[in-house]
């Protein structure tokens, strides 16, 4: 499993209210992912991180922030989870060169009431 | 970035059969093209990838050919058992779009 944790993996919130996934890797790996995955669309990437303090957009970014103070952890927050945002979310990690040899961890099921 | 469209969406087989998916490429750059599974409820997995100065690589079932050429690759899984059902994914490395990928479902 490459040493990929996610917490929570199960979480209910309220519209309005702030949200962060934590993605914990023990690899040392560089790059790091936020996916999130909605039936039809497969996974369609949120952000990605470089490096500590180093991220970027994806795909699917509005309505969401992102932090990497450690190499270790990943942060996904949503300042003001809509309903829209109801999704499983991964975070994965490359071995090596950003995009290759991407291993994920087990998911967070988000779910927005 | 590279454009990948992947082939068929769907696919049904009968257990014991060969299964074959394809993905075409647009960016002749491209050199690395990986093969993911996911199964139902589950993470997805690397099961196979091969660079572009490689044309076949093969690993017990499972196969991916690259035809630097035409511009594609193709994952091919042979004597297909029910636990081969899943989703499977090509996605473009260049910005990491997965797409829905091509469900596959094998009927026992």
């Amino acid at each position: 499993d490459a040493g990929i944790t996610q917490s929570p993996r199960h979480k209910v919130t309220e519209t309005g209210t702030p949200v962060t996934l934590r993605c914990h890797q023990t690899e040392n790996h560089r790059y790091m992912y936020w996916y999130r995955q909605d039936p039809g669309h497969g996974l369609r990437l949120i952000h990605y991180s470089y490096g500590v303090k180093d991220t970027d957009k994806g795909e699917v970014s509005d309505g969401y922030s992102v932090s990497r103070s450690k190499t270790e952890d990943f942060l996904l927050t949503l300042e003001s989870a809509t309903s829209s945002q109801t999704s499983v979310y991964f975070c994965a990690i490359s071995h090596g060169t950003s995009g290759y040899e991407q291993y994920f961890g087990p998911g967070t099921r988000l779910t927005v009431t | 970035g590279e454009n990948v469209e992947q082939h068929p969406s769907t696919l049904s087989v009968q257990e014991g059969d060969s299964a074959v998916i394809k993905c075409t490429y647009s960016d002749s750059a491209s050199n690395y093209f990986p093969w993911y599974k996911q199964e139902l409820g589950k993470r997805p997995q690397l099961i196979i990838d091969i660079r572009s100065n490689v044309g076949e690589k093969k690993d017990q079932r499972i196969a991916v050919t690259l035809n630097k050429t035409a511009k594609h690759f193709s994952l091919h899984i042979t004597e297909t058992q029910p636990e081969d059902s899943a989703v499977y994914f090509c996605p473009r490395v260049g910005d990491m779009r997965f797409g829905a990928g091509t469900r596959l479902t094998v009927k026992p």
